[in-house]
């Protein structure tokens, strides 16, 4: 099973920064944190992945504490399209005990107009 | 931008049937994927294939399931005598590499009847 804990739902204003938290407090030290999304049965989509460090790209930031036991997905400015069910998973790299993705239950985030 | 394709988008068969789902990974991916999501379940793990071969599978891939990259582009699922409980969402994914972010088709949409 995933070894993430989320909420299972949040909502946020449009407009506002979405922050999403994620509890990993079994995570190795070879592992990552990935996040994914899944807009309504759609495929899910690769949002953002990272080991230790913050990281940034044009869809979210994550923030990673330095005990890597939990991280944050902040969509900066959520609009009604980044309503989905978002997944953090952990992951061994290159190497890992396992290659795949173990999907959990996600957090449902819900954008209000 | 590249992306995995899946075909047909949506298929109803006969329980009993085979079925065969398509899909074209990305093309400089070595690493392919199936998983599957029940409606309103999680998304599974079924089959991860490599260098021509099963890398790893799950309880759910049994010997009525199979892959095979029968040419240099395609990855087909194939069940070979569908029952209801194969409804779902079949997924299919890639990987450049071991360790490499996994992207995701948008999914084949399974009836059996």
């Amino acid at each position: 099973d995933a070894k993430t804990t989320q909420p299972p739902s949040m909502d946020c204003a449009e407009g506002r920064a979405a922050n999403l938290p994620c509890n990993h407090s079994t995570i190795s030290g070879n592992e990552y944190v990935y996040w994914y999304r899944q807009i309504h049965s759609q495929g899910p989509q690769y949002i953002i992945h990272g080991l230790k460090n913050n990281e940034t790209n044009e869809m979210a930031s994550l923030i990673i504490t330095e005990d890597r036991k939990s991280s944050t997905l902040i969509l900066p400015h959520a609009t009604l399209r980044d309503t989905a069910v978002y997944y953090c998973i952990v992951r061994g790299g290159y190497g890992g005990a396992t290659n795949k993705l173990i999907f959990g239950t996600g957090t449902l985030l819900a954008v209000q107009p | 931008e590249p992306e995995v394709t899946q075909t047909p988008s949506h298929q109803v068969t006969q329980m009993g049937q085979e079925v065969i789902l398509r899909c074209v990974p990305i093309s400089n991916h070595l690493y392919f994927y199936w998983y599957r999501q029940i409606l309103g379940q999680k998304v599974e793990f079924l089959v991860s294939f490599y260098n021509n071969e099963i890398s790893e599978k799950s309880e759910i891939f049994d010997d009525q399931f199979s892959v095979e990259r029968p040419d240099g582009s395609n990855f087909t699922l194939k069940i070979r005598s569908t029952k209801l409980e194969d409804s779902a969402m079949y997924f299919c994914a890639s990987s450049e590499r071991e360790g490499n972010t996994i992207y995701f088709g948008e999914g084949s949409w399974l009836t059996v009847v």
